[in-house]
Protein backbone atom coordinates (compact mmCIF):
# COMPACT_ATOMS: atom_id res chain seq x y z
CA UNK A 1 0.00 0.00 0.00
CA UNK A 2 0.50 3.44 -0.44
CA UNK A 3 2.95 5.47 2.67
CA UNK A 4 3.16 9.15 2.98
CA UNK A 5 5.86 10.49 4.83
CA UNK A 6 5.68 14.64 5.54
CA UNK A 7 8.18 16.79 7.08
CA UNK A 8 8.79 18.65 8.94
CA UNK A 9 6.39 18.12 11.70
CA UNK A 10 6.81 21.49 13.34
CA UNK A 11 7.62 24.87 11.51
CA UNK A 12 7.83 28.53 13.12
CA UNK A 13 8.05 31.44 10.74
CA UNK A 14 7.61 35.23 11.02
CA UNK A 15 4.49 36.91 9.43
CA UNK A 16 5.23 37.33 5.88
CA UNK A 17 8.18 34.75 5.74
CA UNK A 18 7.74 31.16 3.32
CA UNK A 19 6.54 27.98 4.76
CA UNK A 20 7.75 25.21 3.01
CA UNK A 21 6.35 21.55 3.78
CA UNK A 22 7.31 18.18 1.98
CA UNK A 23 6.19 15.05 1.52
CA UNK A 24 6.92 11.77 -0.20
CA UNK A 25 5.14 8.90 -1.58
CA UNK A 26 5.93 5.44 -2.06
CA UNK A 27 3.71 4.53 -4.70
CA UNK A 28 4.03 5.03 -7.95
CA UNK A 29 -0.04 4.19 -8.83
CA UNK A 30 -0.89 7.02 -6.94
CA UNK A 31 -1.78 10.51 -9.52
CA UNK A 32 -3.78 12.50 -6.71
CA UNK A 33 -1.99 15.06 -4.38
CA UNK A 34 -4.19 17.12 -1.95
CA UNK A 35 -2.92 19.08 0.86
CA UNK A 36 -5.22 20.16 3.83
CA UNK A 37 -5.63 22.66 6.69
CA UNK A 38 -6.82 21.63 10.52
CA UNK A 39 -7.81 23.80 12.34
CA UNK A 40 -7.56 22.81 16.18
CA UNK A 41 -11.45 21.12 16.56
CA UNK A 42 -12.25 21.23 13.13
CA UNK A 43 -12.52 19.21 10.22
CA UNK A 44 -9.60 19.01 7.32
CA UNK A 45 -10.75 21.46 4.59
CA UNK A 46 -8.73 20.90 1.38
CA UNK A 47 -6.72 23.94 0.36
CA UNK A 48 -5.06 22.80 -2.93
CA UNK A 49 -4.50 19.65 -5.25
CA UNK A 50 -2.31 18.19 -7.94
CA UNK A 51 -2.60 15.68 -10.04
CA UNK A 52 0.38 13.76 -11.45
CA UNK A 53 0.23 15.09 -15.09
CA UNK A 54 1.06 18.63 -13.77
CA UNK A 55 4.08 19.64 -11.98
CA UNK A 56 3.11 23.08 -10.51
CA UNK A 57 -0.20 24.10 -9.45
CA UNK A 58 -0.55 27.70 -7.60
CA UNK A 59 -3.69 29.60 -5.83
CA UNK A 60 -2.82 33.01 -4.83
CA UNK A 61 -0.13 32.63 -1.83
CA UNK A 62 -0.19 28.66 -1.81
CA UNK A 63 1.99 26.50 -4.42
CA UNK A 64 2.55 22.72 -4.73
CA UNK A 65 5.63 20.88 -6.77
CA UNK A 66 5.20 17.63 -7.59
CA UNK A 67 8.07 15.77 -8.65
CA UNK A 68 6.77 12.65 -9.89
CA UNK A 69 10.72 10.67 -10.40
CA UNK A 70 11.28 11.38 -7.07
CA UNK A 71 7.98 10.47 -5.82
CA UNK A 72 8.02 13.90 -3.72
CA UNK A 73 5.80 16.83 -3.66
CA UNK A 74 5.76 20.14 -1.49
CA UNK A 75 3.38 22.62 -0.44
CA UNK A 76 4.83 26.39 -0.38
CA UNK A 77 2.59 29.16 1.31
CA UNK A 78 4.58 32.69 0.61
CA UNK A 79 3.61 35.91 3.05
CA UNK A 80 2.78 34.26 5.72
CA UNK A 81 -0.18 35.05 8.02
CA UNK A 82 -1.10 34.42 11.52
CA UNK A 83 -4.30 33.31 10.16
CA UNK A 84 -1.97 30.59 8.22
CA UNK A 85 -1.73 28.80 11.89
CA UNK A 86 -2.77 25.69 11.90
CA UNK A 87 -2.19 21.90 10.86
CA UNK A 88 -1.02 20.99 7.42
CA UNK A 89 -1.61 17.10 6.01
CA UNK A 90 -0.54 16.43 2.64
CA UNK A 91 -2.00 12.80 1.06
CA UNK A 92 -1.92 10.76 -1.70
CA UNK A 93 -3.85 8.21 -3.37
CA UNK A 94 -5.44 7.92 -6.81
CA UNK A 95 -8.48 8.73 -8.29
CA UNK A 96 -10.31 6.15 -8.79
CA UNK A 97 -12.23 4.18 -5.35
CA UNK A 98 -8.77 4.05 -3.17
CA UNK A 99 -8.63 6.10 -0.13
CA UNK A 100 -6.19 8.63 0.27
CA UNK A 101 -3.07 8.19 3.00
CA UNK A 102 -2.30 11.01 5.22
CA UNK A 103 0.81 12.14 5.83
CA UNK A 104 1.72 12.79 9.76
CA UNK A 105 1.03 16.28 9.60
CA UNK A 106 2.93 19.70 9.91
CA UNK A 107 2.06 21.92 12.54
CA UNK A 108 2.79 25.57 11.41
CA UNK A 109 2.53 28.61 13.51
CA UNK A 110 3.12 32.17 12.27
CA UNK A 111 4.28 34.21 14.73
CA UNK A 112 3.45 37.93 14.13
CA UNK B 1 -21.17 22.78 -3.09
CA UNK B 2 -19.19 19.48 -1.51
CA UNK B 3 -21.04 19.34 1.74
CA UNK B 4 -20.92 16.77 4.02
CA UNK B 5 -22.56 16.58 7.34
CA UNK B 6 -21.85 14.31 10.40
CA UNK B 7 -24.49 13.95 13.29
CA UNK B 8 -23.55 14.32 16.00
CA UNK B 9 -21.23 16.40 17.03
CA UNK B 10 -20.29 15.05 20.45
CA UNK B 11 -21.52 12.25 22.28
CA UNK B 12 -21.02 10.93 25.64
CA UNK B 13 -21.36 7.15 26.11
CA UNK B 14 -20.78 4.54 28.70
CA UNK B 15 -18.86 1.91 28.87
CA UNK B 16 -20.36 -1.04 26.96
CA UNK B 17 -23.44 0.56 24.97
CA UNK B 18 -23.03 1.19 21.27
CA UNK B 19 -23.24 5.00 19.27
CA UNK B 20 -24.48 5.43 15.86
CA UNK B 21 -23.13 8.24 13.80
CA UNK B 22 -24.35 9.51 10.48
CA UNK B 23 -22.39 10.88 7.27
CA UNK B 24 -24.30 12.68 4.69
CA UNK B 25 -23.47 14.17 1.55
CA UNK B 26 -26.06 17.47 0.92
CA UNK B 27 -25.61 18.59 -2.34
CA UNK B 28 -24.72 15.58 -4.14
CA UNK B 29 -24.46 11.41 -4.36
CA UNK B 30 -21.39 9.79 -2.93
CA UNK B 31 -21.22 6.42 -4.23
CA UNK B 32 -17.88 6.21 -1.72
CA UNK B 33 -17.52 7.45 1.80
CA UNK B 34 -14.36 6.89 3.92
CA UNK B 35 -14.53 7.03 7.88
CA UNK B 36 -11.21 8.11 9.80
CA UNK B 37 -10.49 8.21 12.86
CA UNK B 38 -7.99 10.72 14.77
CA UNK B 39 -6.19 10.91 17.98
CA UNK B 40 -5.23 14.23 19.49
CA UNK B 41 -2.31 15.65 17.49
CA UNK B 42 -1.77 13.00 15.49
CA UNK B 43 -2.93 12.17 12.22
CA UNK B 44 -6.17 10.65 10.15
CA UNK B 45 -6.16 6.90 10.30
CA UNK B 46 -8.33 5.43 7.37
CA UNK B 47 -10.91 2.49 9.36
CA UNK B 48 -13.21 1.46 6.18
CA UNK B 49 -14.19 2.93 2.94
CA UNK B 50 -17.99 2.35 2.64
CA UNK B 51 -19.38 1.46 -0.66
CA UNK B 52 -23.27 1.93 -1.67
CA UNK B 53 -24.96 -1.27 -1.73
CA UNK B 54 -21.96 -3.50 -0.92
CA UNK B 55 -20.24 -3.94 2.58
CA UNK B 56 -17.32 -1.61 3.75
CA UNK B 57 -14.05 -2.56 3.42
CA UNK B 58 -12.11 -2.59 6.50
CA UNK B 59 -8.15 -1.72 7.05
CA UNK B 60 -5.77 -3.95 8.73
CA UNK B 61 -6.50 -4.18 12.08
CA UNK B 62 -9.93 -2.44 12.25
CA UNK B 63 -12.59 -4.93 14.43
CA UNK B 64 -15.64 -5.10 11.74
CA UNK B 65 -18.05 -6.53 14.23
CA UNK B 66 -16.85 -3.78 16.66
CA UNK B 67 -17.67 -0.84 13.97
CA UNK B 68 -20.05 -1.86 11.80
CA UNK B 69 -20.42 0.37 8.46
CA UNK B 70 -23.91 0.46 6.44
CA UNK B 71 -23.75 2.60 3.36
CA UNK B 72 -27.70 2.47 2.78
CA UNK B 73 -28.10 5.16 0.30
CA UNK B 74 -26.09 7.87 -1.95
CA UNK B 75 -26.06 10.07 0.54
CA UNK B 76 -25.97 8.46 3.53
CA UNK B 77 -22.96 6.14 5.67
CA UNK B 78 -23.49 4.81 8.55
CA UNK B 79 -20.72 4.09 11.72
CA UNK B 80 -21.86 2.31 14.92
CA UNK B 81 -19.28 1.77 17.96
CA UNK B 82 -20.38 -0.97 19.67
CA UNK B 83 -19.75 -2.08 22.88
CA UNK B 84 -17.57 1.07 23.25
CA UNK B 85 -14.73 1.15 25.56
CA UNK B 86 -12.92 3.89 26.83
CA UNK B 87 -9.97 3.61 24.33
CA UNK B 88 -12.29 4.22 21.62
CA UNK B 89 -12.91 7.64 22.65
CA UNK B 90 -11.51 9.42 19.60
CA UNK B 91 -12.80 12.11 16.56
CA UNK B 92 -14.21 9.92 13.93
CA UNK B 93 -14.30 11.69 10.62
CA UNK B 94 -15.91 10.89 7.49
CA UNK B 95 -14.85 11.86 4.19
CA UNK B 96 -17.28 11.32 0.46
CA UNK B 97 -15.54 11.29 -2.59
CA UNK B 98 -16.22 14.06 -5.35
CA UNK B 99 -15.72 13.70 -8.97
CA UNK B 100 -11.98 12.38 -10.05
CA UNK B 101 -10.96 11.87 -6.44
CA UNK B 102 -11.52 15.02 -4.21
CA UNK B 103 -12.23 14.23 -0.77
CA UNK B 104 -14.38 16.58 1.48
CA UNK B 105 -15.01 16.01 5.12
CA UNK B 106 -17.66 16.07 7.66
CA UNK B 107 -17.06 18.70 10.40
CA UNK B 108 -16.10 15.08 13.20
CA UNK B 109 -17.63 13.73 16.09
CA UNK B 110 -16.14 13.73 19.20
CA UNK B 111 -16.67 10.76 21.38
CA UNK B 112 -16.25 9.83 25.11
CA UNK B 113 -16.63 6.98 26.28
CA UNK B 114 -16.77 6.92 30.59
Amino acid sequence: GENVEQHPSTLSVQEGDSAVIKCTYSDSASNYFPWYKQELGKRPQLIIDIRSNVGEKKDQRIAVTLNKTAKHFSLHITETQPEDSAVYFCAGGDTGRRALTFGSGTRLQVQP
Amino acid sequence: GAVVSQHPSWVICKSGTSVKIECRSLDFQATTMFWYRQFPKQSLMLMATSNEGSKATYEQGVEKDKFLINHASLTLSTLTVTSAHPEDSSFYICSARVGAGEQYFGPGTRLTVT
